[in-house]
C-alpha cells in the first residue's frame, strides 16, 4: 500500500523568510508520480507540481522549489521569501503504479505566515 | 475551459432529506472522483469513475449514490445522512490514468442537521 507521510502539523513563519516542508513516501512500485498542492481557507485544492519516479531533477518555479530524493523516499518543498498569502495547508501525495489513478494524501502541513 | 465545477457550494440538509452534489468538467477527462474531507484531515477517496464506470469504491456506506450520466458530469446522490458526514466534498477529474494531474473543484460543504 502507498502512504505519504508530512510530519509537521503546522509551521508559522514571519513575512520573507524561507520555509521548508517535509515529504517521506512509501510504495512499492518502480513507476508512482507525486504531487503537492496548496489548500487555501476557500478549500479548492490548488495544484503546484507533479513529479514521477524517472525524473530526479530539482525544479524551482518562482519563490517555490522542490528537492526529490528516491534514495531517502522524499519530495521537499521549500518556499522562499515566504508572504501572507502562501498562508495555506500543503498537502503531498501520491499516485500511480498498482494503485492505478487512486490518489494517497499526506496528513498536509498548516502554514501559516505572520506579517 | 481547465476548471471543475461543483454545485452547490454549501449545503444544509436534515436526516431524512435526499439531495445531490454535481460536478462538472469540459476537459475532456475520462477519470471523475469524489473526495471527503473532515476539518483538519486530508481528502479521503469515496469513488473513481474511469470512462463513466465506477471502478473504484472505497467501502462508501450505500447513503452515498454515485453516479456519472456522460463523461463531462458527475453527481453523489445523498440519502439519509448522518451529523457526522457533515464535511467538504471534492471532486477531481483526470486523464484516464491521472498521471499528468488532478484537478480539483471549489468543494461542497456539507451541514447535516
Amino acid at each position: 500500500a502507498q502512504k505519504v507521510t508530512q510530519a509537521q502539523t503546522e509551521i508559522s513563519v514571519v513575512e520573507k523568510e524561507d520555509v521548508t516542508l517535509d515529504c517521506v513516501y512509501e510504495t512499492r512500485d518502480t513507476t508512482y508520480y507525486l504531487f503537492w498542492y496548496k489548500q487555501p481557507p476557500s478549500g479548492e485544492l490548488v495544484f503546484l507540481i507533479r513529479r514521477n519516479s524517472f525524473d530526479e531533477q530539482n525544479e524551482i518555479s518562482g519563490r517555490y522549489s522542490w528537492n526529490f530524493q528516491k534514495s531517502t523516499s522524499s519530495f521537499n518543498f521549500t518556499i522562499t521569501a515566504s508572504q501572507v498569502v502562501d498562508s495555506a495547508v500543503y498537502f503531498c501525495a501520491l499516485s500511480g503504479g498498482a494503485a492505478g489513478n487512486k490518489l494517497t494524501f499526506g496528513g498536509g502541513t498548516r502554514v501559516l505566515v505572520k506579517p | 475551459d481547465t476548471e471543475v465545477t461543483q454545485t452547490p457550494k454549501h449545503l444544509v440538509m436534515g436526516m431524512t432529506n435526499k439531495k445531490s452534489l454535481k460536478c462538472e468538467q469540459h476537459m475532456g477527462h475520462r477519470a471523475m472522483y469524489w473526495y471527503k474531507q473532515k476539518a483538519k484531515k486530508p481528502p479521503e477517496l469515496m469513488f473513481v469513475y474511469s470512462y463513466e464506470k465506477l471502478s473504484i469504491n472505497e467501502s462508501v456506506p450505500s447513503r452515498f449514490s454515485p453516479e456519472c450520466p456522460n463523461s463531462s458530469l458527475l453527481n453523489l446522490h445523498l440519502h439519509a445522512l448522518q451529523p457526522e458526514d457533515s464535511a467538504l466534498y471534492l471532486c477531481a477529474s483526470s486523464r484516464s490514468q491521472g498521471a499528468d494531474g488532478y484537478t480539483f473543484g471549489s468543494g461542497t460543504r456539507l451541514t447535516v442537521v
